[in-house]
């Protein structure tokens, strides 16, 4: 069964640094990789996914993540932070029944 | 073009009781799925229906019901309400089922049980 795991509950890091929240994933088919944001109070929003072909994969917001396959990891970072990035962010993988798993989400701290 | 809505945004029931919460998916969206998200957690598959039909129901007890109308719209019904039912419901929406298909969500619906 696929699963989805978030290392940190929290991550806190200062504006203009470097943003890193992990995400390792098992799947026994060939995953369909994603990464959302939550706002307070709000939805989710989809940041970016990885389907097929570049491991690399941008989205919105600066943000990126890589797929490496050998690592089962799909982590996302953005090179310089801004306070308007505090938010938990999840990770999610579709299961063979094309239902999404997610991971129980990392906050992110921006500190000024 | 208007995004994934969810009605009511706020609810307060008791236990015992039932509800029904509603979802219009964006236009031309087929397929709509439900989650529930309990504060501090990620999300958990309730159903997925795609064009009328149930594709998907995660591991829930047979409390919660949900069904898809002609317009594609949606509701998801919870009897017997229990204090653990309190959550926020998410309802998403894709063009069409399948692994690869981002989905699209509102805003939820926040439910607290006294």
């Amino acid at each position: 069964a696929q699963s989805v795991t978030q290392l940190g509950s929290h991550v806190s890091v200062s504006e203009g640094a470097l943003v890193l929240l992990r995400c390792n994933y098992s799947s026994s088919v060939p995953p369909y990789l994603f990464w959302y944001v939550q706002y307070p109070n709000q939805g989710l929003q989809l940041l970016l996914k990885y389907t097929t072909g570049a491991t690399l994969v941008k989205g919105i917001n600066g943000f990126e993540a890589e797929f490496k396959k050998s690592e089962t990891s799909f982590h996302l970072t953005k090179p310089s932070a801004h306070m308007s990035d505090a938010a938990e962010y999840f990770c999610a993988v579709s299961d063979s029944n094309y239902q999404l798993i997610w991971g129980a989400g990392t906050k992110l701290i921006i500190k000024p | 073009d208007a995004g994934v809505t969810q009605s009511p945004t706020h609810l307060i029931k008791t236990r015992g009781q039932q509800v029904t919460l509603r979802c219009s998916p964006i236009s031309g969206h087929k397929s709509v799925s439900w989650y529930q998200q309990v504060l501090g957690q990620g999300p958990q598959f309730i159903f997925q229906y795609y064009e009328k039909e149930e594709r998907g129901r995660g591991n829930f007890p047979d409390r919660f019901s949900a069904r898809q109308f002609p317009n594609y719209s949606s509701e998801l019904n919870v009897n017997a309400l229990l204090l653990g039912d309190s959550a926020l419901y998410l309802c998403a929406s894709s063009p069409r089922t399948g692994g690869e298909q981002p989905q699209h969500f509102g805003d939820g619906t926040r439910l607290s049980i006294l």
